[in-house]
């Protein structure tokens, strides 16, 4: 059973960097076809996605917020991360990790990290 | 760039059927998955590839997908279900993942 863990500072300065981890249990984050997934929901809102990355490198990002984010991997330590730069408050929201078999569906999540954008 | 649709809400009475829309461009040529999140949960996937339920979702869930509208449908709907919806595509034209803006069920 694959598991997701999405860890990191729950507060962030306004103009500065958000940084989230997600470290995967369970299997190999280079499983073959696996792409690795971020999405974010701000309070009462819906769902929004972030990004993806490929095993092999490929990376997708969201049209709205591709000049601000970067998705990277680290096979050795089974992690993907997450880097959001210059955050403003309407970064505020929950933060999902997530596996993509195939890049299609999402079907296994973290359980979520709250971040904060506030001085 | 490619947008979703769904009524905000829907409700229904224990044990009738309730149906999710989501509304799209020629939606019936994508993949539509759909999500159900609890309350203070993550999403959870409850339908992929349109009609398919991953292992442990009842076979009171289903769903459909032709032209414009692609439609999840819970049968005997119970307490239980009561929770948010979302579906979503790949839009293969911007390289990005879409998600619909949720409907809200509630159980009556």
């Amino acid at each position: 059973q694959v598991q997701l863990q999405e860890s990191g500072p729950g507060l962030v300065k306004p103009s500065q960097t958000l940084s989230l981890t997600c470290t995967v249990s369970g299997g190999s984050i280079s499983s073959n076809a696996s792409f690795w997934t971020w999405i974010r929901q701000p309070a009462g809102k819906g769902l929004e996605w972030i990004g993806r990355l490929y095993t092999g490198g490929t990376t997708n990002y969201n049209p709205s917020l591709k000049s601000r984010v970067t998705i990277s991997l680290d096979a050795s330590e089974n992690q993907f991360s997450l880097k959001l730069t210059s955050v403003t408050a309407a970064d505020t929201a929950v933060y999902y990790c997530a596996r993509a078999p195939l890049g299609s569906y999402s079907d296994y999540w973290g359980q979520g990290a709250l971040v904060t954008v506030s001085s | 760039s490619y947008v979703l649709t769904q009524p905000p809400s829907v409700s229904v009475a224990p044990g009738q059927t309730a149906s999710m829309t989501c509304g799209g461009n020629k939606i019936g040529n994508k993949n539509v998955h759909w999500y159900q999140q609890m309350p203070g949960q993550a999403p959870a996937l409850v339908i992929y590839y349109d009609k398919d339920r991953p292992s442990g979702i009842p076979e009171r869930f289903s769903g459909s997908n032709s032209g414009n509208t692609a439609t999840l449908t819970i049968s005997r709907v119970e307490a239980g279900d009561e929770a948010d919806y979302y579906c979503q595509v790949w839009d293969s034209n911007n390289d990005r993942v879409v998600f619909g803006g949720g409907t809200k069920l509630t159980v009556l």
